[in-house]
């Protein structure tokens, strides 16, 4: 079965330390990992994709599949990064059905 | 990006009627849109996979007669809540798209019953 893991519900940092939300998957095949993000009161948007590899807001996220971890990092926090952070399994082939994870709340304490 | 709507953004109904909310694609055509639903501080769960000019493909127990799913125009999908009761009060929220771009989500509707 597919399954998302992300192991914590709260993380809490001060402004300019070093962030990392886990992800862990669990998938037979070749999945598509996806970060999206939920700032207060708006909707989810994505925010990164793996196979893309890219950086966007100073996150990036690297796809270990020796692992099955999606673990989305950045060196240094912002309090605009507070939000809620879901880490997401798209089957590949499977256009849009996705798999959430519990999500992590991002708490940037300035 | 591509943008999906979802109206009404909340509603209160009274136990035992139904509730109609919407999902359009604003700027993009989209075959297959999807349903989700958000318990508060959890994380979104699938319902159904919406088919524009077929039926509805809903997951492992979720009620098909109780979600009426219809999705008529490739622009539009509407998600029907039958004889809502209290436990179905909850934030409902759609998506579409989802190649490699990854999906385009609608604002959620916010359903309480009373």
């Amino acid at each position: 079965a597919q399954r998302v893991t992300q192991p914590e519900k709260l993380l809490s940092v001060f402004k300019g330390a070093p962030v990392e939300l886990k992800c862990n998957y669990s998938y037979s095949g070749s999945p598509e990992l996806f970060w999206y993000v939920q700032y207060s009161r708006q909707r989810l948007q994505l925010l990164l994709r793996h196979i893309s590899r890219e950086s966007i807001k100073g996150f990036t996220a690297d796809l270990n599949k020796g692992e099955t971890s999606f673990h989305l990092k950045k060196p240094f926090a912002q309090e605009e990064d507070s939000a809620m952070y879901y880490c997401a399994l798209k089957r590949s082939g499977n256009t849009g059905k996705l798999i959430f994870g519990q999500g992590t709340t991002l708490q940037v304490k300035p | 990006g591509a943008v999906v709507s979802q109206h009404p953004s909340r509603v209160i109904c009274k136990s035992g009627t139904s509730v109609k909310i919407e999902c359009r694609s604003l700027d993009f055509q989209a075959t297959t849109m999807f349903w989700y639903r958000q318990f508060p501080k959890q994380s979104l769960m699938l319902m159904a996979t919406s088919n524009e000019g077929s039926k509805a493909t809903y997951e492992q127990g979720v009620e098909k007669d109780k979600f009426l799913i219809n999705h008529a125009s490739l622009t539009l999908s509407t998600l029907t809540v039958t004889s809502a009761h209290p436990e179905d009060s909850s934030f409902y929220i759609c998506s579409a798209g989802g190649g490699v771009g990854g999906a385009f989500f609608g604002q959620g509707t916010r359903l309480t019953v009373v």
